[in-house]
């Protein structure tokens, strides 16, 4: 079966300006999830979607971050406007039941 | 709330010698739990699983991790380390479907 896909696959951009990253999830998967892996560290959750509807964002910085999931099927995060820390690998994954798969990433490099 | 706990940000082993990466999780339930690897500017691989029964899991590429309920753990051998294993390994544990993950174990092998 077809994987997680993102794009883009890296991203440079400079502070106070604006992305988006976009995240095809694996066909009838409902659940999906968005990551930030800043260097180091491990994969913190931003959001989860189940189907179209936002399950949890407490975590997700709403003053410049946002997400949204259409249709109940790909999705994207946008961050407007970027700070120097938002530089991270954002991750995408979709689940059913047990199972989870990630995308292979988008690095976002804020200068 | 569900944590994921590693002991050790970095190990290094022999090449041939015995890998011990250790969790531990905080959770009132037992969760679904995870082992992940992440090679340098690629996205999380699954290694093994355990959701239900059997509490010694096999995975790919020779690994392995026993989920001990006394202990809350759940450490991930493998019997002889290869160059390849160089990498990061994320613990992880699913609680209301959210993965929550450890913060990494960078493992080195040395020749």
């Amino acid at each position: 079966e077809a994987g997680v896909a993102q794009s883009p696959r890296y991203k440079i951009i400079e502070k106070r300006q604006s992305v988006a990253f976009w995240c095809n999830p694996i066909s009838g998967h409902a659940t999906l999830y968005w990551y930030q892996q800043i260097l180091g560290q491990g994969p913190k959750l931003l959001i989860q979607f189940q189907n179209n509807g936002v399950v949890d964002d407490s975590q997700l910085p709403k003053d410049r971050f946002s997400a949204e999931r259409l249709k109940g099927v790909d999705s994207t995060l946008k961050i407007q406007p970027a700070k120097l820390e938002d530089s991270a690998v954002y991750l995408c994954a979709s689940s059913f039941r047990a199972g989870y798969t990630f995308g292979s990433g988008t690095r976002l490099t804020v200068v | 709330a569900q944590s994921v706990t590693q002991l050790g940000s970095h190990v290094s082993v022999s090449e041939g010698a015995l890998v011990l990466l250790r969790c531990n999780y905080s959770s009132s339930v037992p969760p679904y739990l995870f082992w992940y690897v992440q090679y340098p500017n690629q996205g999380l691989q699954l290694l093994l699983k355990y959701t239900t029964g059997a509490t010694l899991v096999k995975g790919i590429n020779g690994f392995e991790a026993e989920f001990k309920k006394s202990e809350t753990s759940f450490h991930l051998t493998k019997p002889s380390a290869h160059m390849s294993d160089a990498a990061e390994y994320f613990c992880a544990g699913a609680g209301s479907y959210q993965l929550t993950f450890g913060k990494g174990t960078q493992l080195s092998v040395i020749p």
